[in-house]
């Protein structure tokens, strides 16, 4: 199938601390996309990544998308206790069935 | 722009009951899709649509049906509800061309099935 992989599952982080998460698909990946759902919420957009390689910064979180565009990466640095979620990404858009990858779900310890 | 909209909030069933559920969305949107997020686990697609009069199964498309006569409605269909239907169901639209495929997400409807 198509699905996406994430890990790690559950990541648990000091307040201070950095956190990543990493995607990762067994075919190429036409763009990617990463969520962001706070307990009880919906998901909400972050970023979406289109490019070979593309590195994109948003404050302290930096999104990664890999050469071959089969992986990407959410880098947070410094953690903050407004960081605490579920953060997804996922592939699919414009005319193709948008899926959801497994999920990191992050908790950070003040 | 109120953006997407899911009724009811919340819903209670009894097993075999049908119910469905509405999705609404004032962004002009061509794609639309409905996922359900069981405790503790990832958004699994259920059915989608790119657009009025095309509708497309997901990943668990079993005990429900879609249409889409609109572009602005997909309601979603419990045909004969089970216990393994409650979940949290959200909807989501985004546009199918041009460079920016977010998804924009309703709130979500909590459905419990007894």
């Amino acid at each position: 199938g198509q699905q996406v992989m994430q890990i790690p599952q559950y990541q648990h982080v000091q307040e201070g601390e950095d956190f990543t998460t990493y995607c990762n698909s067994s075919t190429t990946l036409s763009n990617i996309q990463w969520y962001k759902q706070r307990p009880g919420g919906h998901p909400v957009f972050l970023i979406q990544l289109v490019k070979s390689g593309e590195v994109k910064k948003q404050k302290r979180l930096t999104f990664q998308f890999g050469e071959a565009k089969k992986n990407s990466s959410l880098h947070i640095t410094a953690t903050q206790t407004t960081d605490v979620g579920t953060y997804f990404c996922i592939r699919g858009g414009g005319y193709q069935k948008v899926t959801f990858g497994t999920g990191t779900k992050l908790q950070v310890i003040p | 722009n109120a953006g997407v909209t899911q009724t009811p909030k919340f819903q209670v069933l009894k097993t075999g009951q049908s119910m469905t559920l509405q999705c609404a969305q004032d962004m002009n949107h061509e794609y639309m899709s409905w996922y359900r997020q069981d405790p503790g686990m990832g958004l699994r697609l259920i059915h989608y649509s790119v657009g009025a009069g095309i509708t497309d199964q997901g990943e668990v498309p079993n005990g429900y049906n879609v249409s889409r006569s609109t572009t602005e409605d997909f309601p979603l269909r419990l045909l004969s509800a089970a216990p393994s239907q409650t979940s949290v169901y959200f909807c989501a639209s985004s546009y199918t061309s041009g460079a920016d495929y977010e998804q924009y997400f309703g709130p979500g409807t909590r459905l419990t099935v007894t």
